[in-house]
């Protein structure tokens, strides 16, 4: 089964570190970019940080730069989520994602659509005092 | 940063209705755009990319159009497991940014 299974959320204190991982099963781990998305209670989708494939390109929004780190074992089929120096804002639902799909462009070219294909079922984590 | 907005921010429908959900980008994104619908306590489930290509799966009900800035979700004949929240997402440039929602919900 293609899926993707998130765990590692918990209840943290402001300025405390958590790290979440994301399991991939049923696809070729290695050959997509994956994503971390969060959602805050009650509030929209926000992208969080990517990598490719290869873990050579790696990207982060500005509200974590700095902060969190995101890596992959493509050996585990894993997707990490290193979170330091939380915040209460930082509270919210955790998805990993994974990029694509791949498609034909009327071109005729096949190509990568960034946008996020499959999704796991969320991990929380919740910052408090 | 490329700042999606969507309007309605909630719609009430019945079943069998027509709904349209327009996105909108504060600049060119030609059709690099992705709608989603969430339902309450789940991910997000992709509906379609490149503003009108249907992800697989996804029932033909569902329609997308626009490029540039402006573009719709078009929902025919709404059946019930249609209520839910949609979202769109532009996927030209990073940071990846998503609208606010459009909930739609039964009349």
């Amino acid at each position: 089964e293609v899926q993707l299974v998130e765990s590692g959320g918990g209840l943290v204190k402001p300025g405390g570190s958590l790290r979440l991982s994301c399991e991939a099963s049923g696809f070729t781990f290695s050959n997509y970019g994956m994503n971390w998305v969060r959602q805050a209670p009650g509030k929209g989708l926000e992208w969080v940080s990517g990598l490719s494939g290869s873990s050579s390109y790696i990207y982060y929004a500005d509200a974590v730069k700095g902060r969190f780190t995101i890596s992959r074992d493509n050996a585990k089929k894993s997707l990490y989520l290193q979170m330091n120096s939380l915040r209460a804002e930082d509270t919210a639902v955790y998805y990993c994602a994974r990029k694509g799909p791949y498609y034909y462009d009327n071109s005729g070219n096949y190509r990568l659509f960034d946008a996020f294909e499959m999704w796991g079922q969320g991990t929380t984590v919740t910052v408090s005092s | 940063d490329i700042q999606m907005t969507q309007s309605p921010s909630s719609v009430s429908a019945s079943v069998g209705d027509r709904v349209t959900i327009t996105c909108r980008a504060s600049q060119d994104i030609s059709r690099w755009l992705a709608w989603y619908q969430q339902k309450p306590g789940k991910a997000p489930k992709l509906l379609m990319y490149d503003a009108s290509t249907l992800q697989s799966g996804v029932p033909s009900r569902f329609s997308g159009s626009g490029s540039g800035t402006d573009f719709t979700l078009t929902i025919t004949r709404l059946q019930p497991e249609d209520f839910a929240t949609y979202y769109c997402q532009q996927a030209n440039s990073i940071p990846f940014t998503f609208g606010p929602g459009t909930k739609v919900d039964i009349k």
